[in-house]
Order: C-alpha cells, then sequence, then structure tokens
C-alpha cells in the first residue's frame, strides 16, 4: 500500500493492549472535533466525534477524552486488534463560526499506530 | 448506504495536460469537499461547494477549479499540471455545513510524470 505520510510519529502496541493516541489542537474556537482512520491506500474513516459541550465519549472498543484548558484530545483503543493498524488523526472545527466552519477545518499531521502480534 | 465514490482511482498524466476527477457524495449530502494529500503532508483543503455553488477556497491557484452539479456530485479540473500536484486527491461529503463529520472517498491518485 501507499504510506499516507513519511515522517509521522509512531506508536506501536502489543495486539490485546489498549492503545492511546493523541492530538493537541491549535484553534481555541474550535468547538468541535473529529478523529479518523487512513489505512493505506484509502481515504480517511470517521471513527468518532465529540463537541465542546463534552469532556468524553465512548464508542465500540473506542473512547475520545477532550481536556480544553490545555487544548488536548486523545483517542483511546481497547483490545488493540491488527485491524486497528492505520494512520489517526484528528481534526478540529469552529462550528460556532458559522456557515463557513467546515471548509475552516484544521486536520493534524497523524500518528500511525502499529501492532505487534 | 454507498459511501463517498470517486473516479478514476489513479489518473497518469504529464506536465501540462488538464485532469479531470469526479466525486459523487452520500445521498442526501449538499457540501462537498475537495483534499489535496502529498505524500508526507497532511490533508489541504482545495474547495468547499454546497447547493451549486462554490463557497469556499483554500490557498491554491486558479488552474484548481471545479463544480458541483443540480445531483450534488461534483468534479475538480486541475489545468496546466505540474509535478508537484502529485498527490492523493480526496473527496468529501457532509449532510450540513459544519453540523455533521466529513465522510470521505477513497480518493483519486494523480501522478505527474
Amino acid at each position: 500500500g501507499e504510506s499516507v505520510g513519511l515522517h509521522l510519529p509512531t506508536l506501536s502496541v502489543q495486539e490485546g493492549d489498549n492503545s492511546i493516541i493523541n492530538c493537541a489542537y491549535s484553534n481555541s474556537a474550535s468547538d468541535y472535533f473529529i478523529w479518523y482512520k487512513q489505512e493505506s491506500g484509502k481515504g480517511p474513516q470517521f471513527i468518532i466525534d465529540i463537541r465542546s459541550n463534552m469532556d468524553k465519549r465512548q464508542g465500540q472498543r473506542v473512547t475520545v477524552l477532550l481536556n480544553k484548558t490545555v487544548k488536548h484530545l486523545s483517542l483511546q483503543i481497547a483490545a488493540t486488534q491488527p485491524g486497528d493498524s492505520a494512520v489517526y488523526f484528528c481534526a478540529e472545527i469552529p462550528v460556532s463560526a458559522g456557515y463557513s466552519s467546515a471548509s475552516k477545518i484544521i486536520f493534524g499531521s497523524g500518528t500511525r499506530l502499529s501492532i505487534r502480534p | 448506504e454507498a459511501g463517498v465514490t470517486q473516479s478514476p482511482t489513479h489518473l497518469i498524466k504529464t506536465r501540462g495536460q488538464q485532469a479531470t476527477l469526479r466525486c459523487s457524495p452520500i445521498s442526501g449530502h449538499t457540501s462537498v469537499y475537495w483534499y489535496q494529500q502529498a505524500l508526507g503532508l497532511g490533508l489541504q483543503f482545495l474547495l468547499w461547494y454546497d447547493e451549486g455553488e462554490e463557497r469556499n477556497r483554500g490557498n491554491f491557484p486558479p488552474r484548481f477549479s471545479g463544480r458541483q452539479f443540480p445531483n450534488y456530485s461534483s468534479e475538480l479540473n486541475v489545468n496546466a499540471l505540474e509535478l508537484e500536484d502529485s498527490a492523493l486527491y480526496l473527496c468529501a461529503s457532509s449532510l450540513n455545513n459544519g453540523g455533521g463529520p466529513q465522510h470521505f472517498g477513497d480518493g483519486t491518485r494523480l501522478s505527474i510524470l
């Protein structure tokens, strides 16, 4: 497959362990956050989102935590599986900016998650 | 429900040529976004279309253009291709602007020889 990025930070996790991927966002006005997963040769896939009025949101095997004080977002993946291998990146959107807010989305550069058998 | 579909999967062109990339959004989505993902770089916003109109564009030269059709599908045109235009071009659609996540297609890999 093709690389999404050549110089991404890499997180190596033992299969079955939990993974924690971090993201520092940049815009204090951002109030909607999304985590995407991008496998080699594919487009980004929506995983989970969270709005700024929440600190935590859970999905299936995934949890997103938001700390607005330090502008930090994390994605926790429980019981990591080989199929979780991908590049993960966060996105921030200033929804309150109005109609054009989605076009002001800022994507993080991503973290490559590698699973050890 | 079908996801965002893009065509072609791969496109090979030479310098100076023109390329047309196509995108069909998820049914019911009116907003379409185009991004460039060059190797080693993150997603760079190109264009946003909503209800048939260009609503915003990123920091790209005018030779990057596009349109959105009445059925909300979209095409991206790149004129006078340059070597640095080689990248994965991703299309995304959303239900309503800013109110929900953008959903992406698998992209068109454009290679300039």
